[in-house]
């Protein structure tokens, strides 16, 4: 089992929509996660940590952590077409980054 | 506030040769993190260093790879006798604590090294 799994997409959404993006690690005593956008031929960029079960609301972005069920989600909210790229979700246990799911935000 | 520097931005290296990566933390930032990025592949973690000391190698191939970071000057990342499989983008980042303990890092441009 990979320690970090994301779907990679792509996933379009249409403009003012919500995208749901998950990710699933491995290691239960991970305690802290990371969403990073990267747009293409770009360095990664940080949006959100979270290290608390529940959510973490940023502007348009809400982490959402669930221990028990090893799982970790960003929710964008009025997605919009520069919101197109490819999240990452890093887990700090090993520095183990997911594979990316690539998101297209169709105007 | 500087973020943090890479140099040079694109390196290009004939087989057998040398490369190396310079990375300037950001300001107030003590710890450095060296990830390689393969063409449509996901971020893999190389080596995590704090001045003078190496933290962690546990991604960093056993041969041909150093990494330091001195006490004065950038964090180097040097890859002897580069092979083609070396092209990638390598990607520096850096915290002012451990990464994860309340700290979060940030990336640098990253340097893409093309061995020809």
């Amino acid at each position: 089992q990979k320690e970090v799994e994301q779907n990679s997409g792509p996933l379009s959404v249409p403009e003012g929509a919500i995208a749901s993006l998950n990710c699933t690690y491995s290691d239960r005593g991970s305690q802290s996660f990371f969403w990073y956008r990267q747009y293409s031929g770009k360095s990664p960029e940080l949006i959100m940590s979270i290290y608390s079960n529940g959510d973490k609301e940023d502007g348009r972005f809400t982490a959402q952590l669930n221990k028990a069920s090893q799982y970790v989600s960003l929710l964008i909210r009025d997605s919009q077409p520069s919101d197109s790229a490819t999240y990452l979700c890093a887990v700090r246990t090993n520095f183990v980054f997911g594979p990316g799911t690539r998101l297209s935000v169709l105007p | 506030n500087a973020g943090v520097m890479q140099n040079p931005r694109h390196l290009v290296r004939r087989r057998g040769q040398e490369a190396r990566l310079r990375c300037s933390p950001m300001k107030g930032h003590s710890h450095v993190y060296w990830y390689r990025q393969l063409p449509e592949e996901g971020l893999k973690f190389m080596v995590y260093l704090q001045k003078e000391n190496i933290i962690d190698e546990s991604g960093m191939p056993k041969e041909r790879f150093s990494a330091e970071f001195p006490k004065e000057g950038p964090s180097i990342l040097r890859i002897q006798q580069v092979v083609r499989g070396d092209s990638a983008a390598y990607f520096c980042a850096s915290s002012p604590g451990e990464w994860g303990q309340g700290y979060e890092q940030y990336f640098g441009p990253g340097t893409r090294l093309t061995v020809t």
